[in-house]
């Protein structure tokens, strides 16, 4: 099984801020590397895929880079409808999930 | 606008088998550029895919999931089922289903574009 480290675990920011949280494989997986965003009582959405293109409708502050085994999901300016919890997604092998990182109000 | 709903019990007895379906409307569950899957959540824990079925009735499985789960497709009804066999407390999850969007062709390009609201299903005596 690839396992995918998402970090950090949780982090606390305040409107406006840049935030980047990092996902990494245990293997190379190309750019087969997805991003969601979850709310509580909400079901995911789908913000990035195949680790740099934005899905139709998600605002452009949301951007992500990265390549193999290292990939990063950026908010440019952190807005009060992003607090959510983020999750990668890898599709190289199978599909498995990060663990999520919480973004909290800071 | 492509939307999906799950439906089915949400209390289940250990050792029993757990049983959803998925309603797909606004879109055919025939179209040739999607496929359709299932995930869960665990209780303050992160997201598990179970499996997939494309409309032809090809699937395909989380392999630690795989001997449990079967996935089907009813396209004169436009759904798509769950069913997850010998349950226990560990199966407690809210339950989602999901389109993939395969109009890449590229198999390894697997995300899930829609999903349905989700479903809380217990197990528990």
């Amino acid at each position: 099984d690839i396992q995918m480290t998402q970090s950090p675990s949780s982090l606390s920011a305040s409107v406006g801020d840049r935030v980047t949280i990092t996902c990494r494989a245990s293997q190379s997986i190309n750019n087969y590397l997805h991003w969601y965003q979850k709310k509580p009582g909400k079901a995911p959405q789908l913000l990035i895929k195949t680790a740099s293109r934005l899905q139709n409708g998600v605002p452009s502050r949301f951007s992500g880079s990265g390549s193999g085994t290292d990939f990063t999901l950026t908010i440019s300016s952190l807005q009060p409808e992003d607090f959510a919890t983020y999750y990668c997604q890898q599709s190289y092998s199978a599909l498995t999930f990060g663990g999520g990182t919480k973004v909290e109000i800071k | 606008q492509l939307q999906l709903q799950e439906s089915g019990p949400g209390l289940v007895k250990p050792s029993e088998t757990l049983s959803l379906t998925c309603t797909v409307s606004g879109g055919s569950i025939s179209s040739s550029d999607s496929y359709w899957g299932w995930i869960r959540q665990p209780p303050g824990k992160g997201l598990e895919w179970i499996g997939s079925v494309y409309y032809t009735g090809s699937t395909y499985y989380n392999p630690s999931l795989r001997s449990r789960v079967t996935i089907s497709v009813d396209t004169s009804k436009n759904q798509f089922s769950l069913k997850l066999s010998s349950v226990t407390a560990a199966d407690t999850a809210v339950y989602y289903c999901a389109r993939r969007d395969w109009s890449d062709r590229i198999p390894s390009i697997y995300y899930f574009d829609y999903w349905g609201q989700g479903t809380l299903v217990t197990v528990s005596s």
